[in-house]
Formats: structure tokens, sequence, C-alpha cells
């Protein structure tokens, strides 16, 4: 059973860059066809997709993110991370990794994680 | 940007009872849809993908129909773990975008 799970700072200060790193066990990052995703949802509002990297290491961001964003991944490690640079409070969001099933449906996700930025 | 839009914002429905929810977007995604459910405190858990299709261990009181613009998810009778906030997904283009959710809860 495919597992994700985030790992990062939960607290971060305006104009700062937010970091974060999900873990991949029970399967491997680098199997073909699927894509690896980050999206987040701000308290209390909906869902937000802010980019994904292919198993090609292609990337594909959201336009209104895009200047601030990269994501990466590290095969060796079976992880892709998230930077998201100059954050501010609107950037306070649980974040979740997820997988991008062959199909483009978002599959197996993480649990999320609260990223509160703050001074 | 494709807008996902979904109604109603809120539906009441008794235990037992079925539930209706829409999904529109602004422009064709074709059978490109998913559908999600999510409990608080919880990640989203995808129900539905390719519009219709239910996804691995998902009960068959949960179905999926449409295609172009119009979607909806029918919930046949309701159990009460089904109470959430349901969001639909096109993933026919980039960026891909969701709906702002629909809440399901006890009339």
């Amino acid at each position: 059973q495919l597992q994700l799970q985030e790992s990062g700072s939960g607290l971060v200060k305006p104009s700062q860059t937010l970091s974060l790193t999900c873990a991949v066990s029970g399967g491997s990052i680098s199997s073909g066809g699927y894509s690896w995703s980050w999206i987040r949802q701000p308290p209390g509002k909906g869902l937000e997709w802010i980019g994904y990297i292919y198993h090609s290491g292609s990337t594909y961001y959201n336009p209104s993110l895009k200047s601030r964003v990269t994501i990466s991944v590290d095969r060796s490690k079976n992880q892709f991370s998230l930077k998201l640079s100059s954050v501010t409070a609107a950037d306070t969001a649980v974040y979740y990794c997820a997988r991008g099933s062959k199909y483009g449906d978002l599959d197996y996700w993480g649990q999320g994680t609260l990223v509160t930025v703050s001074s | 940007e494709i807008v996902m839009t979904q109604s109603p914002a809120t539906l009441s429905v008794s235990p037992g009872e079925r539930a209706t929810l829409s999904c529109r977007a602004s422009q064709s995604v074709s059978s490109n849809l998913a559908w999600y459910q999510q409990k608080p405190g919880q990640a989203p858990r995808l129900l539905i993908y390719g519009a219709s299709t239910r996804a691995t261990g998902i009960p068959a009181r949960f179905s999926g129909s449409g295609s172009g613009t119009e979607f909806t998810l029918t919930i046949s009778s309701l159990q009460s773990e089904d109470f959430a906030v349901y969001y639909c997904q096109q993933y026919n283009n980039w960026p891909q975008t969701f709906g702002q959710g629909t809440k399901l809860e006890i009339k």
C-alpha cells in the first residue's frame, strides 16, 4: 500500500521560504506514468493545486504561484519536495502531497501538514 | 483557468435517503473529472475518476455521471460515515482546478 508523509517546518516567517518534503513508501517514485503533486488548503477553505513533478522530472506549476514555487525529486530517498518563496500570511494552509494517477486524478494523499506564516 | 462550480454549497439529507451533488465546469473537461470526500482533519479521499469510475474500495452506493461541463455525484442511501465535504476536480486542462465543495450534513 502506497503511503505519503509530509514533513517540514510548521512555522515560517513572512518573506522567508517554506520548505516541505514528502516521503513515499510502499512504491517507487520513479515508477512510470505517475505524477507527484502538492496541494494546499487554507483553514476553512477549499483546495488549491500548487504543482506537480512527473517521474521524468518535468514540472508544472500553478500560474498563480509559478514565480515562487519549486518542486524537485530525490530518487535516492524516494521523496519529493516543495519550496515556496516570499511567503505571506495568505500562504498559511494545510499542505498535502499526493500521487497523480495515470489518468490525472489524485489517488493517494499524505495526511497533510499545517504551515503557519507568522512573525 | 477552468472554474468549477459546485451546488448546492450545503445539502441537508436524512440517513438512508439519496443525495445528489452537482458540479459544473466553465468549459468542457470531457470526462476528466474526479470526486473526493473530505472529513474534518483528514486528507481528501478519491471516490470517482473519469467522471463515473469508482476508485478502489469505494462502495457501490457512490456513483458519478456526466461529461463535458455538467457532472453529478449520487449517493444512493446515505450512511452516517458519508456526511462530509465533497469536492470535484477537473484534470483536463492545466492548472487542474477544484470546485469550492459541497458540505453534506445530516438533516
